[in-house]
């Protein structure tokens, strides 16, 4: 069965950084792009940074462009963001997404359930 | 970016209702939307794609509609297992946007 798992989340300080983890199994890792969707407490969901399958594209969101870093290993199955300069407005359970699509992400048939991230000091 | 207005942000509905939610494209998206099923605690859940497609395994109750920047999405037959949030989003441009969610419960 195809999952995902995400892990890395947890309590920063503003304006410090975080490494984000999704671990998936189940499917051919390299064959799909990937994304993260993140939601703040009481909002809805916001998506943040893509990543083709092979790697060599990567997307970003205004909010989060410039201060953080999508990577994927396809030996090890696992996708990775990197973030720092966290605000509060950071704050957010952060999901991992496997796109339909291998190229340019398009839309997301399997979620993990997600990774808290905290921001306060 | 695109701006997804989804309506309503809340509805109850008695078992065996009929539930309908609505999306509205802030520009001309074509068929590029989707639906999603969020309940607490769980994976988000693709229910529709392109509009109208219904994803493997989703039960026929849900149905999905629309085109350009006007979209509806029904539940023919409401079940106690529908309980959840529901988001419409578009991936017709960069960023990918979703509309603000419904919160579907029952009566």
């Amino acid at each position: 069965e195809a999952q995902l798992v995400e892990s890395g989340g947890g309590l920063v300080q503003p304006g410090g950084s975080l490494r984000l983890s999704c671990a998936a199994s189940g499917f051919t890792f390299s064959n799909y792009a990937m994304s993260w969707v993140r939601q703040a407490p009481g909002r809805g969901l916001e998506w943040v940074s893509g990543i083709s399958g092979s790697g060599s594209s990567t997307y970003y969101a205004d909010s989060v462009q410039g201060r953080s870093t999508i990577s994927r290993d396809s030996s090890k199955n696992t996708l990775s963001l990197h973030m720092n300069s966290l605000r509060a407005e950071d704050e957010a359970v952060y999901y991992c997404a496997k796109d339909i699509n291998s190229g340019y992400p398009r839309y997301f048939d399997l979620w993990g359930r997600g990774t808290l991230v905290t921001v306060s000091s | 970016d695109i701006q997804m207005t989804q309506s309503p942000s809340s509805l109850s509905a008695s078992v065996g209702d009929r539930v309908t939610i609505t999306c509205q494209a802030s520009q001309d998206i074509s068929n590029y939307l989707n639906w999603y099923q969020h309940k607490p605690g769980k994976a988000p859940k693709l229910l529709i794609y392109d509009a109208s497609n219904l994803e493997r395994g989703v039960p026929s109750r849900f149905s999905g509609s629309g085109s350009g920047t006007d979209f509806t999405f029904t539940i023919s037959s409401l079940q106690p297992e529908d309980v959840a949030t529901y988001y419409c989003q578009q991936y017709d441009n960069l960023p990918y946007t979703f509309g603000q969610g419904t919160k579907l419960g029952i009566k």
